[in-house]
């Protein structure tokens, strides 16, 4: 069965320092990985996708295949980066259903 | 575009009760996905519908929860007998194509006293 872990819950780092998300996903297929992003007040939005290969707001996330995992990074946090974010999985067999990872809250202090 | 319109937001049931989430999807997403956020959890997919087809509700307990998404009219979610471990805020997200680009609703959340 797929899963997706971001083992941290909580992250905190300040401002202009660099961020990592973690993500690590369990798929035996091909899968295809999300970054969503929820900030305060607002809808959970798509934030970018691996296949786009493309940089929103600063942040990329590269797909390892080898470590299994989509990893989301900025070098240089702003304050407005605070937010919940979500590593998802979509599988590309089957009923292409999109999995959630458990989310990790950032923090960006002053 | 109203974007996806859930209602209610909030919703109180006693235990017993039945309580039916509705979702409008966007204009022209004929695809609609279903998910359960329990408190200091994740999103847990339950449903994923097209107009009169049920596609995937592998994540949905099997007694007691039923959703549905007809050919005219919004898509609702509906528990049976709900119990206190039902209380949770449920997600709805719709699609125009099965891509992996979902765009969600406000939620509703459902207290069970």
């Amino acid at each position: 069965a797929q899963r997706v872990t971001q083992p941290e819950k909580l992250l905190s780092v300040f401002k202009g320092a660099p961020v990592e998300l973690k993500c690590n996903y369990s798929y035996s297929g091909s899968p295809e990985l999300f970054w969503y992003v929820q900030y305060s007040r607002q809808r959970l939005q798509l934030l970018l996708r691996h296949i786009s290969r493309e940089s929103i707001k600063g942040f990329t996330a590269d797909l390892n295949k080898g470590e299994t995992s989509f990893h989301l990074k900025k070098p240089f946090a702003q304050e407005e980066d605070s937010a919940m974010y979500y590593c998802a999985l979509r599988t590309i067999q089957g009923a292409q259903k999109l999995v959630f990872g458990q989310g990790t809250r950032l923090t960006i202090n002053p | 575009n109203a974007g996806v319109m859930q209602n209610p937001r909030h919703l109180v049931r006693r235990r017993g009760q039945e309580a039916r989430l509705r979702c409008s999807p966007m204009k022209g997403h004929s695809h609609v996905y279903w998910y359960r956020q329990l408190p200091e959890e994740g999103l847990k997919f339950m449903v994923y519908l097209q107009k009169e087809n049920i596609i995937d509700e592998s994540g949905m307990p099997k007694e007691r929860f039923s959703a549905e998404f007809p050919k005219e009219g919004p898509s609702i979610l509906r528990i049976q007998q709900v119990v206190r471990g039902d209380s949770a805020a449920y997600f709805c997200a719709s699609s125009p194509s099965n891509t992996g680009e979902l765009f969600f609703g406000e939620g509703s959340r459902l207290t069970v006293l």
